[in-house]
């Protein structure tokens, strides 16, 4: 196992369309986090799932956003009608456990640039 | 909610010196954990060191301590023998515990670019 695998790497899409990232946890992990950097800024907390259910939901996650995580494996995250505020960094991270675990191992982020 | 603050936004270091980085939060939680996480230029975020707020010794990992003091709310964190590969963005994270504790999320500083010149 390679880590968290991230795709794309780089996104650019016009403003209105939709788009779709997917992440690839590590193989044990079964808590998958998502979160969002913008430029000059640290990541901010979207949602996460442990296994397949979504437990928490930012209120930054507009109604445009919405992450799965079929058969609690590999996640997607997808934006309706993109705006040039969604434009950022988008990170996910995975666990084994809870906090005793020793932190998130993250992916090297899908880079969205809507124009 | 819960807040982390990095007043440093850049600083630099000369090679095999020690530089400190500041981080203060704010919370109303007695039991949780702080994290430095480095995030080098066009990679990935690295877990550096996480300190447990019960746990008064300081953490420790290698060339990477912290200093925290939790009535002052402060987790600094120290590099000591500065290497050329230090150089990155660090970010602070403040653990939030959710889900009836089985579960946690990060609440980041804005980061403190760090330099290590030759």
């Amino acid at each position: 196992d390679t880590g968290v695998s991230q795709d794309p790497r780089h996104k650019i899409t016009k403003r209105g369309q939709n788009v779709t990232f997917r992440c690839d946890p590590i193989s044990e992990h079964n808590r998958l986090y998502w979160y969002r950097q913008t430029l000059g800024q640290g990541p901010e907390f979207l949602t996460y799932f442990q296994n397949e259910a979504q437990l928490e939901k930012s209120r930054l996650l507009s109604d445009r956003f919405s992450a799965e995580r079929p058969k609690g494996s590999f996640s997607t995250l997808e934006i309706q009608r993109t705006e040039q505020g969604d434009s950022a960094m988008y990170l996910c991270a995975s666990s084994p456990g809870g906090i005793r675990n020793y932190g998130y191992t993250f992916g090297s982020g899908t880079r969205l640039t809507v124009v | 909610a819960q807040t982390v603050t990095q007043s440093q936004p850049e600083m630099s270091v000369q090679e095999a010196e020690t530089v400190t980085l500041s981080c203060t939060y704010d919370t109303s939680e007695n039991n949780y954990y702080l994290f430095w996480y480095k995030q080098p230029p066009s990679r990935q975020m690295i877990l550096v060191i996480r300190q447990e707020a019960y746990k008064q010794q300081n953490a420790t990992e290698n060339r990477f301590s912290v200093n925290f003091q939790k009535a002052a709310k402060s987790f600094s964190l120290k590099i000591s023998d500065s290497q050329l590969g230090d150089t990155a963005m660090y970010f602070c994270a403040f653990a939030e515990i959710v889900s009836g504790g089985s579960n946690y999320k990060l609440t980041f500083g804005k980061g403190t670019l760090l330099t290590v010149n030759p």
